[in-house]
């Protein structure tokens, strides 16, 4: 079936500093979606994506369908303590499933 | 907006005993899912309904598992006989339209001992 393969698996870093995060996929995925689940939580939408090439923000999080449709990326600029959390990408593939694909999540932790 | 709720928050409970996961959805949204998450296997779409339908439970580890959605306003996910292996955090999400994202319930840990 089709999977996202999602990296880093984890991150840690200092705050302040920029994220970056990807997913890619060996087939055409028609929607790409990005959330963040905090402990103890369910996952939140953060941004989705609809149209190749698509390029959008939300706050300090920008997010990119890719032009293959095949991947995805999130960036975060400027990370600060409540950042922390798991991010997930996920997303529609081909064939009208009605079902969202995620792939396994990246673990960011920042040091305040 | 109250979300997606679900109930109970926490269950623990003895191997073999029946466990009962409950959810309502959004009202309006007429897609519903059931999700499994454990550290091993990330998120796990266990079973999905679309106008109180299941679409697709392909998901469904065993037929110990069971899910049933009566009205477009709950849902079960039953467990019977549970086993400490079904130890995870359960959760359910619900969406208006095919091409939308999810909105998540807080989720159901349940723990098997």
């Amino acid at each position: 079936g089709q999977q996202l393969n999602q990296s880093p698996q984890s991150m840690f870093i200092q705050e302040g500093e920029d994220v970056s995060m990807n997913c890619t996929s060996s087939s055409i995925f028609n929607t790409w979606l990005w959330y963040k689940q905090d402990p103890g939580e369910g996952p939140v939408l953060l941004i989705a994506l609809y149209k190749a090439g698509e390029l959008t923000s939300n706050g300090r999080l920008t997010a990119q369908f890719g032009i293959t449709r095949k991947d995805s990326f999130l960036n975060i600029s400027a990370s600060i303590p409540s950042d922390v959390g798991i991010y997930f990408c996920a997303g529609h593939g081909s064939g009208n499933t009605g079902k969202l694909i995620f792939g396994q999540g990246t673990t960011l932790q920042v040091k305040p | 907006d109250a979300g997606v709720i679900q109930s109970p928050r926490h269950e623990v409970t003895e191997m073999g005993q029946e466990v009962t996961l409950r959810c309502k959805p959004i009202s309006g949204h007429d897609y519903l899912f059931w999700y499994r998450q454990t550290m091993m296997r990330g998120l796990e779409l266990l079973i999905y309904f679309n106008n109180n339908v299941p679409i697709d439970d392909s998901g469904m580890p065993e037929d110990r598992f069971s899910a049933k959605m009566p009205n477009a306003s709950f849902s079960t996910l039953k467990i019977q006989p549970s086993e400490p292996r079904d130890s995870a955090v359960y959760f359910c999400a619900s969406r208006r339209n095919r091409g939308g994202g999810y909105t998540f319930g807080s989720g159901t840990r349940l723990t098997v001992v």
